[in-house]
């Protein structure tokens, strides 16, 4: 059984730019969440997806959006990144079958923008 | 709106020593309370849960306790080892809305050898 997924591990973005930020979930996992974790802070929830669908989001701008594929994969897209976009992005997986928020973190994509 | 503090931002002591780091929360209509690991841009590693009618849970040296009416959680190390050196997350899971996790802002602990 592999676990969580993160591509790429970092990345160095202009002001302006997009982004898109890779996961894998744990084999057998059918929901994905993102967090934003900024410099000495804790992780704050982006959205989830849950089966292809958007389950749920934090406070975050559109420009934050987010796809889960058929083999529940997903992708965290940031449009016009700015400077406070500079962050540990964070995915977890998990199934409905689980305790209510037990998640599987992956490393994590470290974004830098300048 | 649910928020979660973690109090001491950061903590060292040397091995050995028992520790005690401290959790909380201003709602208290939670599913349940988590303690998270995290190494230095790392990953999270959930160390325990606590289901919101459970009063504790233990595993090896850790020992995690929750009092829910006043919205506090302690996590307990016992003889601590340079090992344990990580920053620690406490995190909620809300009733309002399930799908999230809600977390604090950690206490970077550091053994000293």
């Amino acid at each position: 059984e592999t676990g969580v997924t993160q591509s790429p591990t970092h990345l160095i973005k202009t002001r302006g730019q997009q982004v898109t930020l890779r996961c894998s979930s744990q084999s057998g996992h059918n929901t994905v969440s993102w967090y934003q974790q900024a410099l000495g802070q804790g992780p704050q929830f982006i959205f989830q997806y849950y089966r292809e669908e958007e389950n749920g989001r934090g406070n975050f701008p559109p420009r934050f959006s987010g796809l889960q594929f058929p083999n529940y994969s997903s992708e965290l897209n940031v449009n016009a990144l700015e400077l406070d976009d500079s962050a540990l992005y964070l995915c977890a997986s998990s199934y409905t079958g689980l305790v209510r928020g037990t998640q599987y973190f992956g490393p994590g994509t470290r974004l830098l923008v300048l | 709106k649910q928020e979660v503090t973690q109090i001491p931002a950061a903590l060292s002591v040397p091995e050995g020593e028992n520790l005690v780091l401290n959790c909380s929360f201003t709602d208290s209509a939670i599913y349940n309370l988590q303690w998270f690991r995290q190494d230095p841009g790392k990953g999270l590693t959930s160390l325990l849960l606590i289901q919101s009618s459970q009063r504790e849970q233990t595993s090896g040296r850790l020992n995690a306790s929750l009092d829910k009416s006043s919205g506090r959680s302690t996590l307990y190390i016992a003889a601590s080892q340079p090992g344990d050196s990580a920053t620690y997350l406490c995190a909620v899971t809300p009733y309002s809305s399930a799908s999230k996790i809600i977390f604090g802002s950690g206490t970077r602990l550091s053994i000293r050898p």
